[in-house]
């Protein structure tokens, strides 16, 4: 079965400084591997996804991520962050059942903290 | 359109007794899903609804718990007999006909938060 890990459960970062999020998945094909931001009382929100082609994705809000394989990892950057950005963020990988239905399965999530 | 919409956006009940969540999707996105997401977790899956059909059901949602899309449009979930442990904000997302998660993204709304005293 597949599974989404995210060791961080709570990052604190002082704005302007660079920032990244670490995430590992475990899926057994070919992963569709998303990134969602969650502020608090708002809906998830889709930052970027990879589904195949370039391994680095750029995203919405100045946000990247890297595709490695190798090291089942997806991770989340962006250069320099801004104090609109805290907020918790969840990666998730996108999973096609045997229903014809995709349906994501999101790690435990991480919390971000902006300091001034 | 401004998206997914749910309500209520907080209920607070008691334990036993029965609740309703309403989602009203953005208009024309036939696929609609339910998430469950608990206190430091990520959001899980729990049914997925294509049309007024419901296509999956997640090991999680126990016989307390049924969901309608009775014309297609807008669904409701309902949680009958209460536990503290269906304390949780419920998520729902919608898809747009024809669609998959490679070419469109997955729409939330702001979630119902449930307490259950």
């Amino acid at each position: 079965a597949q599974s989404v890990t995210q060791p961080d459960i709570h990052i604190t970062v002082s704005e302007g400084a660079s920032l990244e999020l670490r995430c590992n998945y475990s899926y057994g094909a070919t992963p569709y591997l998303f990134w969602y931001v969650q502020s608090p009382g708002q809906g998830l929100q889709l930052l970027l996804k990879y589904f195949s082609g370039d391994t680095l994705v750029q995203g919405i809000k100045g946000f990247e991520a890297e595709f490695k394989r190798s090291q089942s990892s997806f991770n989340l950057r962006k250069p320099s962050v801004h104090w609109s950005d805290a907020a918790e963020y969840f990666c998730a990988v996108g999973v096609l059942s045997n229903f014809g239905n995709e349906k994501l399965t999101f790690g435990t999530g991480t919390r971000l903290t902006i300091i001034p | 359109d401004t998206g997914v919409s749910q309500n209520p956006r907080h209920k607070i009940t008691k334990r036993g007794q029965n609740v309703t969540f309403r989602c009203d999707p953005i208009s024309e996105h036939n696929r609609l899903y339910w998430y469950r997401q608990t206190l430091g977790q990520g959001p899980e899956f729990l049914t997925y609804f294509q049309n007024e059909a419901q296509l999956e059901k997640s090991r999680l949602l126990s016989d307390r718990f049924s969901a309608e899309r009775p014309k297609g449009s807008f669904s409701t979930l309902e949680i009958q007999r209460t536990e503290q442990g269906d304390s949780a904000m419920y998520l729902c997302a919608s898809l747009e006909q024809g669609t998959n998660l490679m070419n469109t993204e997955a729409f939330f709304g702001q979630g119902t938060r449930l307490t259950v005293v």
